[in-house]
């Protein structure tokens, strides 16, 4: 069955510096796509960035990039020069397969605060 | 910009009654699903569908089922609700190509 883990459960930072978050994930399927959510303090989550497990590259997004290391199972959140605003609870989810039906699993949530 | 609303987005609800939360979407999304949230268990999943008329068991499916009578709309219903079922509740919706989840505001649920 697939699982979602995120063992760090809050992490603490000062603005402008870097932040990284660590995900790992168990599946047997050879295809999969993982995420990451943003939960902000007013309970909204967002979709910030994706990979899809055959493409080799790291996916970034902005100040948002991922740290896929296939081998490991493993999807790091790598968030540089943060703000005061990038603090929040950040979610790793999964979803195996290629075919429909098939439900984002999510990790417990890492949660960030960002100071000045 | 997907739009999903939920309501109620609070409630307050007495032992063994019955609850139902609705969610209504309005871009067309094939997939619908709702999640509940606990401070340190994230977001699991309690049912979710893919086509109207049909429901799926996710993780946690028990004392709850879900109703999708038009793609647009997808109901939470606890027929008897417990102290356990407290929790903040999460509908979602995506297309099947898309993969891209957009999140409803929650609905706060206290069992009494």
């Amino acid at each position: 069955a697939q699982k979602v883990t995120q063992t760090q459960t809050s992490i603490s930072v000062v603005e402008k510096t870097t932040v990284t978050m660590d995900c790992v994930y168990e599946t047997r399927d050879s295809s999969y796509f993982l995420f990451w959510y943003k939960q902000t303090a007013s309970g909204e989550i967002v979709f910030l960035i994706r990979q899809d497990s055959y493409k080799k590259e790291n996916a970034t997004v902005g100040h948002y990039s991922l740290n896929f290391q296939k081998p490991k199972s493993s999807i790091g959140l790598i968030i540089t020069a943060t703000q005061i605003e990038d603090s929040a609870v950040y979610f790793c989810a999964m979803r195996e397969g290629l075919q429909g039906g098939r439900a984002l699993i999510f990790g417990t949530g890492t949660t960030v605060s960002v100071s000045p | 910009e997907a739009a999903v609303t939920q309501s109620p987005r609070s409630k307050v609800a007495v032992t063994g009654g019955k609850v139902t939360l609705s969610c209504h979407q309005t871009n067309n999304h094939d997939y619908m699903y709702w999640y509940r949230q606990d401070t340190g268990h994230g977001l699991r999943l309690i049912h979710y569908s893919y086509v109207a008329d049909s429901t799926e068991k996710g993780d946690i499916p028990d004392g709850y089922k879900a109703s999708r009578p038009s793609q647009e709309n997808f109901s939470l219903i606890l027929e008897l609700a417990s102290l356990s079922q407290t929790a903040v509740y999460f509908c979602a919706s995506n297309q099947f190509s898309g993969n891209t989840l957009y999140f409803g505001e929650g609905s706060r649920l206290i069992v009494v």
